[in-house]
């Protein structure tokens, strides 16, 4: 039982590169996240998804793009690496039987990126 | 979603029973305040989530007064696993959306 899968687990860019961040997730839940978090910080929500082939920003979007094209899946891409991007992603997913589900989120074990 | 505020950090020895409070002054009524525990490297955990008055899981207890305005997460007799980030939440959609974590409470269980 996987649960959240994320890869790669480590990765460092030149600034201006491009690359994916893969969640994949085998719960079946219809809600996925992608989150930075940022040495000594919490998390801070990127962008979101609530279901296959939707998407929504979070609170930090910008420089960011995600698609969810299957269930299971959401991709975090990154058109133009910046210094700034220099983070931990998270992913995580939960389930929801209604609009305002309070369930938990699980989280993935991070994808430390590194841009030079 | 309610702002949260939550020690910086706290120190404890094994054994001990730690208590970690969180003030959440602008709870609205029908928001949920949800615990989640990080371990370094590790992405946060759910611990515990609760309405009003206490809730007990095989991790730990969440205590709620009746004004809802504060909670306190007791974890029972810590070890030297137990260091880790603990993040409270408060709002109606803790599960996802507009979630937001704030720095958290680092606790450092000593031998």
């Amino acid at each position: 039982n996987a649960g959240v899968t994320q890869t790669p687990k480590f990765r460092v860019l030149k600034t201006g590169q491009s690359m994916t961040l893969l969640c994949a997730q085998d719960m079946n839940h219809e809600y996925m996240y992608w989150y930075r978090q940022d040495p000594g910080m919490g998390l801070r929500l990127i962008h979101y998804s609530v279901g296959e082939g939707t998407t929504a920003k979070g609170e930090v979007p910008d420089g960011y793009n995600v698609s969810r094209l299957k269930k299971q899946n959401f991709l975090l891409g990154l058109e133009s690496a910046a210094p700034s991007q220099t983070s931990v992603y998270f992913c995580a997913t939960s389930s929801a039987r209604d609009v305002w589900s309070n369930q938990p989120q699980h989280f993935g074990d991070g994808t430390r990126l590194s841009i030079l | 979603l309610a702002k949260t505020t939550q020690p910086i950090s706290m120190d404890s020895y094994e054994g001990q029973e730690v208590n970690i409070t969180c003030s959440h002054n602008n709870i609205a009524t029908n928001d949920y305040i949800t615990w989640y525990q990080q371990f370094p490297s590790q992405g946060p955990r759910f611990i515990i989530q609760g309405y009003k008055t206490k809730v007990t899981n095989e991790v730990a207890s969440l205590f709620i007064p009746a004004d809802r305005k504060s909670s306190t997460l007791s974890l029972p007799r810590v070890s030297l696993s137990d260091t880790a980030v603990y993040y409270c939440l408060v709002g109606l959609n803790t599960g996802g959306f507009k979630t937001i974590f704030g720095a958290g409470t680092r606790l450092f269980v000593k031998a």
